[in-house]
């Protein structure tokens, strides 16, 4: 079946970069996302990409895919403390496959 | 606006008893999905329901139950065999956005059995 990796924790700096990297096995999915999820509430979608992109940038998010090594990664610029939250990538299909999430804290 | 109900926000239940999770949407969409997530394990599937009237067992089926009478609703009912039943409980539903299929979550319902 379909696995999904990730880092569990990440910290970074108020105003730093972060980067947060996902890789897979199944590279079926025609569109891969990332959701992001604050303490206590739902899955909020952020971005997604289609697959035979290699790079989508919205605002201070840039996501990358390089599909030869099955990777992904969220780029946020200037991260505020407000991004302190878990991230997920996500395979689409009928049924989402869903990495185990990174969890972002971002210092002042 | 158009979204996904989840409710009850807290629930507590001793052991033994059932309970049910009502998740409603009023997006039109015909998917709709069940997930548990416990810390560190990201998402597991559930149940899903692809339309009225049907639906499938995800990979942690055993112990819960579904029905799925309407287009909005789609409840889950923990029921007393499931042997760890504190968890976040997430439903979703899948629609068309400008590209491509997105899943849209309610805002979760954390059960306590005590």
């Amino acid at each position: 079946g379909e696995d999904v990796e990730q880092s569990l924790f990440l910290s970074v700096r108020e105003g730093d970069s972060s980067v947060i990297n996902c890789t897979y096995t199944d590279s079926s999915s025609t569109y891969l996302y990332w959701y992001k999820q604050e303490p206590g509430a739902g899955l909020q979608l952020l971005t997604y990409i289609f697959s035979n992109m290699d790079m989508k940038q919205d605002q201070r998010l840039t996501v990358l895919l390089n599909k030869k090594d099955k990777h992904l990664s969220l780029r946020i610029a200037d991260t505020q403390t407000g991004d302190s939250a878990i991230y997920f990538c996500a395979l689409g299909g009928q049924n989402f496959v869903f990495g185990p999430g990174t969890r972002l804290s971002v210092l002042p | 606006d158009g979204g996904i109900t989840q409710s009850p926000k807290y629930l507590f239940r001793k052991e033994g008893q059932n309970v049910t999770l009502s998740c409603e949407q009023n997006l039109n969409h015909d998917a709709m999905y069940w997930y548990r997530q416990d810390p560190g394990q990201g998402l597991r599937l559930i149940y899903y329901s692809q339309i009225v009237n049907d639906f499938q067992k995800g990979d942690i089926a055993e112990g819960y139950s579904v029905s799925r009478e309407k287009k909005e609703s789609f409840p889950l009912t923990v029921t007393s065999a499931q042997k760890n039943p504190t968890a976040f409980y997430l439903c979703a539903s899948k629609g068309r956005g400008p590209g491509a299929n997105v899943l849209t979550f309610g805002a979760g319902s954390r059960l306590t059995v005590l």
